[in-house]
């Protein structure tokens, strides 16, 4: 059962930000939002998460809505070698197993 | 920090014949992961272990996948016989406890012809 909402495909211009958007109406009060990315030919990478709080580490911020029905993933200044799959996941975190979707092709142009 | 090593990093075999890949997990981690990832979709999930018992085997085909984790560090995964459809790539993962933030390793690519 797909927990998460994700667009197949985004563009995004280089030194610009990129705004990757989730849907997660279902989610439950325990439940976590986490973001992984996926360069080609290489494994999925951990990238951020959050419960309710908004988040920001070296790599990217995540928002997310009040309701928590919604997040966005912000890579603040992107370049060329953000360009990968980006995958929403919602898990209770300590207590459920990683399940990936599909998740959005990210395209940054030169 | 050594991240999760794998190998063979590449590997052509024919149908019906078996093949095993190799995990080095990081140092400490006490889970295991093995994902498959068919070209186009995302990883799903083999097996997990928790040091060296299996935690959720659930999606594993268990009349040609086998895996293990002997001493609760190094595992092998073994396709016995393989099929057409198990060209995919075979990632390895690792974190430190039970579904926190998994360690990717660079994957296996499998292709059976």
């Amino acid at each position: 059962d797909a927990k998460t909402t994700q667009p197949p495909s985004m563009d995004c211009a280089e030194g610009r930000a990129a705004n990757l958007p989730c849907n997660h109406s279902t989610i439950s009060g325990n439940e976590y939002v986490y973001w992984y990315r996926q360069i080609h030919s290489q494994g999925p990478q951990y990238i951020i998460h959050g419960l309710k709080n908004n988040e920001t580490n070296e790599m990217a911020s995540l928002i997310i809505t009040e309701d928590r029905k919604s997040s966005t993933l912000i890579l603040p200044h992107a370049t060329l070698r953000d360009t990968a799959v980006y995958y929403c996941i919602v898990i209770i975190q300590g207590a459920q197993k990683l399940v990936f979707g599909q998740g959005t092709r990210l395209t940054i142009n030169p | 920090e050594a991240g999760v090593a794998q190998s063979p990093r590449y590997k052509i075999i024919e149908k019906r014949q078996s093949v095993a890949f190799w995990c080095n997990p990081i140092s400490g981690h006490a889970t295991l992961y093995w994902y498959q990832q068919i070209l186009g979709q995302g990883p799903k999930l083999l097996i997990q272990f928790q040091n060296n018992g299996v935690v959720d085997d659930s999606q594993l085909p268990k009349d040609r996948f086998s895996a293990e984790r002997l001493k609760g560090v190094d595992s092998t995964l073994k396709i016995q016989p393989a099929k057409l459809e198990d060209s995919a790539v075979y990632l390895c993962a690792s974190s430190l406890q039970l579904y926190t933030e998994a360690f990717f390793g660079q994957g296996t690519r499998l292709t059976v012809v």
